[in-house]
Formats: structure tokens, sequence, C-alpha cells
């Protein structure tokens, strides 16, 4: 029983245009929502996050947008650079309790 | 401030053989949980440790214990590793209040 989904395993996307990023979460008791970043050898670094209360949060080039009536989450860079190259995990929460994380998009950025 | 460190990074054992992994939560952060990450697969909580005490378990079996140490750092054993136990283990630390969690590098386990 995957809660949640990334459904598309890699994007590639040219330097300078928008990445978007997609997650998808069946339930509708989570209510708080996250974005991590990996590279090779090093662990998940947390990105930006959403309260369920949003539909919308923006810290410099990433936007996460909410919707909740589709369960569904997204992640926006512009513009996308080089160094956005990683892998992206969406991870959802219900209280307090553990974070359930996505399979995760790899993210290549094209010069 | 010291983020969450790991180790070791790398390691292989055998079936049948038994692995401490330890962790070092960042400062201020009171909370550590493990994550087992597989190839292609997102971290998959194994549990949360809070004051010493085990607060939330994953989908794990026994053979996976943990401890966690007064100064909140902690361990994760696992016993009677079997070839599908290779992963990456990830730890993370979290404020008490917080629901961001902070990664280490992970120590990547290889069962033979």
């Amino acid at each position: 029983d995957q809660q949640v989904k990334q459904n598309s395993p890699s994007l590639s996307v040219q330097e300078g245009r928008i990445s978007i990023l997609n997650c998808d979460y069946t339930n509708s008791m989570f209510d708080y929502f996250l974005w991590y970043k990996k590279y090779p050898a090093e662990g998940p670094t947390f990105l930006i996050s959403i309260s369920s209360i949003k539909d919308k949060n923006e810290d410099g080039r990433f936007t996460v947008f909410l919707n909740k009536s589709a369960k569904h989450l997204s992640l926006h860079i512009v513009p996308s650079q080089p160094g956005d190259s990683a892998v992206y995990f969406c991870a959802v929460l219900r209280g307090n309790e553990k974070l359930t994380f996505g399979t995760g998009t790899r993210l290549t950025i094209i010069p | 401030e010291t983020g969450v460190t790991q180790s070791p990074t790398h390691l292989i054992k055998t079936r049948g053989q038994q692995v401490t992994l330890r962790c070092s939560s960042q400062s201020g952060h009171n909370t550590v949980s493990w994550y087992q990450q597989a190839l292609g697969q997102g971290p998959q909580f194994i549990f949360q440790y809070y004051r010493e005490e085990e607060n939330g378990r994953g989908n794990f079996p026994p053979r996976f214990s943990g401890l966690q140490f007064p100064n909140y750092s902690s361990e994760l054993n696992v016993n009677a590793l079997e070839l599908d136990d290779s992963a990456l283990y990830l730890c993370a630390s979290s404020y008490p209040t917080g629901r961001e969690l902070f990664f280490g590098e992970g120590s990547r386990l290889t069962v033979l």
C-alpha cells in the first residue's frame, strides 16, 4: 500500500527553464508535506515544506503547491540550475507520526 | 553547529552476522529516527527514539533494534543479517517540536 507516489522516476530539464516535480498521496489526513533533495553519497537535505492549511509556499527559486482536493503536491524550481541535479523525494506527515517518503524523482539539469 | 554524523560510512557483512550502526544527533535535537533506503526506493521508517525510549516503529522485524543514549546519540543493531538488508541506513534527528528531519550521510551496508 503505497501512500505516497512519485510517478516520474526521472526528469530532464534545460538550464534556466522551470522544473516541475510531482507527488500524489492517498490519505487526506496528512497535514504536513515536505520536499527533500538528495545528492549521491549524501543524506537527504530538507528543502521546503507546506502545511495543509496553505496551498502555496515559496522560498527563493523553490515553490511548493498543494492541491488538497486532488491530493497532489508539486515542487517548482525556476530557473533551474546545474546544481539542482539530484534525486527529489516528497514526504508526508500526519500529526506526530513518522515521515512517509515517495520513491523519488531523479532531476537532471542540462547545461 | 554540528550536523548529524553516522559511522561507519560503508561496511560489508555476510549473511547471519550482526551489525551496529552509530549516529550522533545534531546539537539541540533530542529525537532520532532511523530509515532504510533500498536501491531505487524512498527511505522507509524503521523506528524513532525520544529521550532514550522507542517512540514508534515501522514494519521491520524484531532483529532490528536500537538504543538512544543520554547524549541523544543512537545505535541501530541488526541481527541475523539477510541479503535483503543491503541498503543505505539513514539516521535523522529533529528538534523536540520540529517536523523537519535532518539526515546524516548514511551508512551503506552490503550483505554478501
